[in-house]
């Protein structure tokens, strides 16, 4: 049982660039989640999902789109890539949303130069 | 604005007790979690909180008090395992997650 997935675990790349980060789940989870943990502060919501086909903002959306096209997997992208996008990544997931707790993947730590 | 404040760092002694606060200011609350987060790992669950009172879970301890916005986790025969940073979060009105940036944990001999 492999829980919460990420790929890939590191990736530098440069100011303009785009990629996708992988976030694969195999425990039936409805809910999933990305966010972003920088030095001093907390996690922060990226985007979030409630079920296959569905997508959400969180609390700092800006320059990351999503997609949720299979239950079991929540892609994150970056489309044109910023130097304030350097942080580690998490993917998490969840049964329900409401007062369950959330299952972390490894983490993507992403350099932008 | 929403806001949760834990202590950025605190030590302890092998063997010891330590408690780690955590207040917070939030729009609605539904529950309190705590997470522990090694260096370089994810973090992982280690209690839930939604009404007033202590749950308590093997060296782990969890208390809550909702009308002061206050939760503590205690952890006691302290190991230096235990040496990681510890996340409090408040789910809010909407059920999402406002975490505090964590308390860095360090555990001496």
């Amino acid at each position: 049982n492999a829980g919460v997935t990420q790929t890939p675990k590191f990736r530098v790349l440069k100011t303009g660039q785009s990629m996708t980060l992988l976030c694969a789940q195999d425990m039936n989870h409805e809910y999933m989640y990305w966010y972003r943990q920088d030095p001093g502060m907390g996690l922060r919501l990226i985007h979030y999902s409630v079920g296959e086909g569905t997508t959400a903002k969180g609390e700092v959306p800006d320059g990351y789109n999503v997609s949720r096209l299979k239950k079991q997997n929540f892609l994150l992208g970056l489309e044109s890539a910023a130097p304030s996008q350097t942080s580690v990544y998490f993917c998490a997931s969840s049964y329900e949303g409401a007062s369950q707790p959330q299952h972390f993947g490894d983490g993507t730590r992403l350099s932008i130069l | 604005g929403q806001n949760i404040d834990q202590p950025t760092e605190m030590t302890a002694t092998e063997g010891a007790i330590v408690q780690i606060n955590c207040t917070y200011q939030t729009s609605g609350f539904n529950g309190l979690f705590w997470y522990q987060q090694h260096a370089g790992e994810a973090p992982t669950f280690l209690s839930y909180n939604v009404l007033d009172g202590l749950e308590e879970k093997g060296r782990f301890s969890s208390f809550l008090s909702r009308s002061k916005g206050y939760s503590y986790l205690l952890l006691k025969e302290l190991q230096m395992k235990d040496s990681a940073s510890y996340l409090c979060a408040v789910e809010d009105s909407n059920y999402q997650l406002i975490w505090g940036a964590g308390t860095k944990l360090i555990i001496k001999p």
